[in-house]
C-alpha cells in the first residue's frame, strides 16, 4: 500500500502542550501534505513540503521530512481548544498528479 | 475568492437509484479531484481531472463515474447505489499538478 499511516490513532493533550503527529508512507513522493479534518466537514490544507525539504513551519506548525526512512512528523506547539480536530499526512505519489494517499488519520483532542 | 462549492451539501437514496453530486473548483483551478469518505475505509481517491480529462482513477467500480466541464466544474454520478456507497463525498481543486489542494465541505450521500 502506498498509504500514509499516522501514529499515534489518538491524542489527548491539555491546552499550552505540544503535540506531535508521526507518518510513514511506502513509495517514491513529490510532496507530503497535512490536513486538518473537524468532526466531517472539509479538508482543510495545513503545510506542504517538497521532496528535497527537510522541515518547514507554518504558524505554530512544524513538519520534518525524511525521505531516505519515508516518514514525516507534524509538530503543533502551544496548542488550544481550537486545535482538536483530526489530522492527516498525504503523500502526493510521483507521477500520480493530485492523487493523495490519506492515512486514517491521528484524532486530536485538547482539553482546556 | 469563493472557495470550492460541493452541492448538494446532504442526500438521501434509495438502493438501484442512481445520484449525481456537483463541484464548482475555485475560479482558475483547472484541476478537480474527488475523495470518498467513509468511518471504515477513511479517505478514497475516486479520480482527477484536469481540463476536461481524467488524468488518473483510484480503484473504485465503474459505477463511479464523473466528468469535468469547460468552466472546470465538475460532476460525479454513481449509479445502481449500493448500501455501502453511503459516504462523504468530498471535491478539491488545485491550480496544477502536485500542489496544495482546496477541499469543499463535501456531500453527505445516505442510501436506504
Amino acid at each position: 500500500s502506498q498509504q500514509g499511516e499516522e501514529d499515534p490513532q489518538a491524542l489527548s493533550i491539555q491546552e499550552g502542550e505540544n503535540a506531535t503527529m508521526n507518518c510513514s508512507y511506502k513509495t517514491s513522493i513529490n510532496n507530503l501534505q497535512w490536513y486538518r479534518q473537524n468532526s466531517g466537514r472539509g479538508l482543510v490544507h495545513l503545510i506542504l513540503i517538497r521532496s528535497n525539504e527537510r522541515e518547514k513551519h507554518s504558524g505554530r506548525l512544524r513538519v520534518t521530512l525524511d525521505t531516505s526512512k519515508k516518514s514525516s512528523s507534524l509538530l503543533i506547539t502551544a496548542s488550544r481548544a481550537a486545535d482538536t480536530a483530526s489530522y492527516f499526512c498525504a503523500p502526493s505519489v510521483s507521477g500520480g498528479y493530485n492523487k493523495l494517499i490519506f492515512g486514517a488519520g491521528t484524532r486530536l483532542a485538547v482539553h482546556p | 475568492k469563493a472557495g470550492v462549492t460541493q452541492t448538494p451539501r446532504y442526500l438521501i437514496k434509495t438502493r438501484g437509484q442512481q445520484v449525481t453530486l456537483s463541484c464548482s473548483p475555485i475560479s482558475g483551478h483547472r484541476s478537480v479531484s474527488w475523495y470518498q469518505q467513509t468511518p471504515g475505509q477513511g479517505l478514497q481517491f475516486l479520480f482527477e481531472y484536469f481540463s476536461e480529462t481524467q488524468r488518473n482513477k483510484g480503484n473504485f467500480p465503474g459505477r463511479f463515474s464523473g466528468r469535468q466541464f469547460s468552466n472546470s466544474r465538475s460532476e460525479m454520478n454513481v449509479s445502481t447505489l449500493e448500501l455501502g456507497d453511503s459516504a462523504l463525498y468530498l471535491c478539491a481543486s488545485s491550480l496544477g499538478s502536485n500542489e496544495k489542494l482546496f477541499f469543499g465541505s463535501g456531500t453527505q450521500l445516505s442510501v436506504l
